[in-house]
This record gives C-alpha cells, structure tokens and sequence, in this order.
C-alpha cells in the first residue's frame, strides 16, 4: 500500500455540471478526511469518516456536496451543479484511531477548475 | 474558535541560511502541533509534531517546540537548502477523538543557491 490515492488528479467542468471524486485511503486507516484547499490559503476541514459513517460535516459543505464510504473502504465526494466558487484542490486524507494526537496521510488531491 | 495564525510569507532565503517561520495557535483545549510540508506538485507531508506542552518535534533538520505560554510552535532549521523550498503548514488538532486538523494558511519558503 503506497499512501492514499485520488482520481481524477485534474477535473475541469462547466457550471452547472456534477462531479465526484474518488479516495481510496491507506487500508488499515479507518478514518478518512475530505479538505478543500484553494489558493493561497490552508486546507479547510469538510467531513470525516469512521468506517462508513460520516461523523462530523462542516458548515462548508453545502447541500451541493455529498460524500459516502459505503463499505468503509474507499470514499466518493460528489459536487452537484458546480459553481465557480467550487474551484479548488480537494484533498483526502486517512489515518488510524487515536485520541487526536496523530497526523494524517494526505492524498496528492484533486485538482477542480469549474468554468 | 480553535485557529491558528502563521507569519505571511513569501520566505526569501540564500542556501544555509537560519530559518524561523512563526506560528500561534488558539485552541479552547490542549492540542497537539504540527507542521506539514507541501512541494510543488506533491500533497501534504506531515513534517514534524508535538503532542503536549515543552515537546520538541524534530525531522530532516527542522525543529518546533511547543510553547504552552506564548501559545506557540514556531519551526525553525539551522541550514536550508535549495531543496527545502515548499509551502509549510501549520497545524493544530485538540486532543480528542475524531477531531479535524485545522491548519493556518500556509508560508512559501523559496531558498535560492
């Protein structure tokens, strides 16, 4: 297992367009992470997994954005009538259980232009 | 809200130069600290971390100690190289299971030869 994988690494899409991306985490991790980076700024927190609950959901993630781990596998994030505001990297990240005293893998991100 | 705050950059350095790149944090818990290192063209790398008061993380040169009283973890290295340059993040995470990192919004450190 080579660290955690995302695809496509480039989406381009029109307004209005749905798109998901894939991340496929490390496979002993339980817990996987979804952030959205844009420029000049830190990756900001959307949602996290525990297996295949989804237990925690930021204010940022819109009714737009829809993410599943249905087998506490791999996870899918899904972005419904795209904005222009969506542009960004989207970057997934794994990591084992602990008491918050861990870092995470991160994936190498998914890069969404929306035009 | 838990936040933390990094010096702007961009970081503009000669080879073997010292480096500080500064970081405070703001958390209502006792969190643990970290740095995570971007290269261009690469995902986040977690660099180094401290996971309580007076801790020093260390890894390929750089270091950060974690500063309860002035709420900080400023990462510094003796000598930078040209292959140093990235974008460096600072982190922070409450010492609770399933919290979410929250990272500062990143320095560019560009070191030229």
């Amino acid at each position: 297992d080579t660290g955690v994988s995302q695809d496509p690494r480039h989406k381009i899409t029109k307004r209005g367009q749905n798109v998901t991306f894939r991340c496929d985490p490390i496979s002993e991790h339980n817990r996987l992470y979804w952030y959205r980076q844009t420029l000049g700024q830190g990756p900001e927190f959307l949602t996290y997994f525990q297996n295949e609950a989804q237990l925690e959901k930021s204010r940022l993630l819109s009714d737009r954005f829809s993410a599943e781990r249905p087998k506490g596998s791999f996870s899918t994030l899904e972005i419904q009538r795209t904005e222009q505001g969506d542009s960004a990297m989207y970057l997934c990240a794994s990591s084992l259980p602990d008491r918050g005293s861990g870092g995470y893998t991160f994936g190498s991100g998914t890069r969404l232009t929306v035009v | 809200g838990d936040s933390v705050t990094q010096m702007e950059g961009p970081v503009t350095l000669s080879e073997e130069a010292f480096l500080t790149i500064n970081c405070t944090y703001t958390a209502t818990g006792y969190p643990s600290l970290f740095w995570y290192v971007q290269y261009p063209g690469e995902g986040l790398q977690l660099l180094l971390k401290a996971t309580k008061a007076d801790d020093k993380g260390s890894n390929k040169g750089f270091e950060a100690t974690y500063r309860k009283e002035t709420t900080s973890f400023h990462l510094e290295k003796g000598s930078v190289q040209v292959s140093d340059s990235a974008v460096y993040f600072c982190a922070l995470r409450v010492n609770q299971a399933g919290t979410a990192l929250i990272f500062g919004k990143g320095t560019t450190l560009s070191v030229s030869s």
